[in-house]
């Protein structure tokens, strides 16, 4: 596609509820990260895929949340049980490798998650 | 990756220069210098990269001191769409966790009209 994509671009929820976050990168793009942003900071790191490969998930803040990509190309994130600390924005990237000095991150527009 | 250190606002002018400085004293041998931008709400978005030799594209110049220990990324003709918060990112071109990215709290730049 013409640039990284993201669905929904809202999502509010009740607590305890579970929510999945989609994301679409470039379509020639092997590698698709996953970022947190919480409001007035710069986003953290959460997780990355190499196609369908999930190398480092270290940065997920517990084991409420998951992140899937069977067929190396679409995303999505899975919170669990939500709780209001988890309100932020998702981002998602995505660039053609992983690592090396030209390697870009393009980024989508984000989803703002409330958790109420 | 080290640790960087940038002003938390700057002001300039419109049509002006802005020039956003970067402390990166611990960088390493095989660590480049990033620099992305985040308008109001949007993605963050690269601007430029340099090893040691100052770079220049359409967007701006990465200007590395000799040491490499700091930098300073330019726009020469600031304008009111210059207006976002930028952040220097000091990452390696290999190994360890050269894959991610990882931010501070940047600068927020303001363009004044």
């Amino acid at each position: 596609g013409a640039g990284v994509s993201q669905s929904p671009r809202y999502k509010v929820t009740k607590r305890g509820q579970d929510v999945t976050l989609r994301c679409d990168p470039i379509s020639s793009h092997a590698t698709l990260y996953w970022y947190q942003q919480a409001l007035g900071q710069g986003p953290e790191f959460l997780t990355y895929f190499n196609y369908e490969a999930q190398p480092d998930k270290s940065g997920l803040p517990s084991d409420r949340f998951s992140a899937e990509r069977p067929e190396g190309s679409i995303s999505t994130l899975t919170i669990q049980r939500t709780e209001q600390r988890d309100s932020a924005m998702y981002r998602c990237a995505s660039s053609q490798i992983a690592g090396g000095a030209y390697n870009e991150q393009f980024f989508g527009p984000g989803t703002r998650l409330t958790v109420l | 990756d080290a640790k960087t250190t940038q002003p938390p606002s700057m002001d300039c002018a419109e049509g002006r220069a802005a020039n956003l400085p970067c402390n990166h004293s611990t960088i390493s041998g095989n660590e480049y210098v990033y620099w992305y931008r985040q308008i109001h709400s949007q993605g963050p978005q690269y601007i430029i990269h340099g090893l040691k030799n100052n770079e220049t594209n359409e967007m701006a110049s990465l200007i590395i001191t000799e040491d490499r220990k700091s930098s300073t990324l330019i726009l020469p003709h600031a304008t009111l769409r210059d207006t976002a918060v930028y952040y220097c990112i000091v990452r390696a071109n290999s190994g360890g966790s050269n894959y991610k990215l990882t931010f501070g709290k940047g600068t927020l730049l303001t363009v004044n009209p």
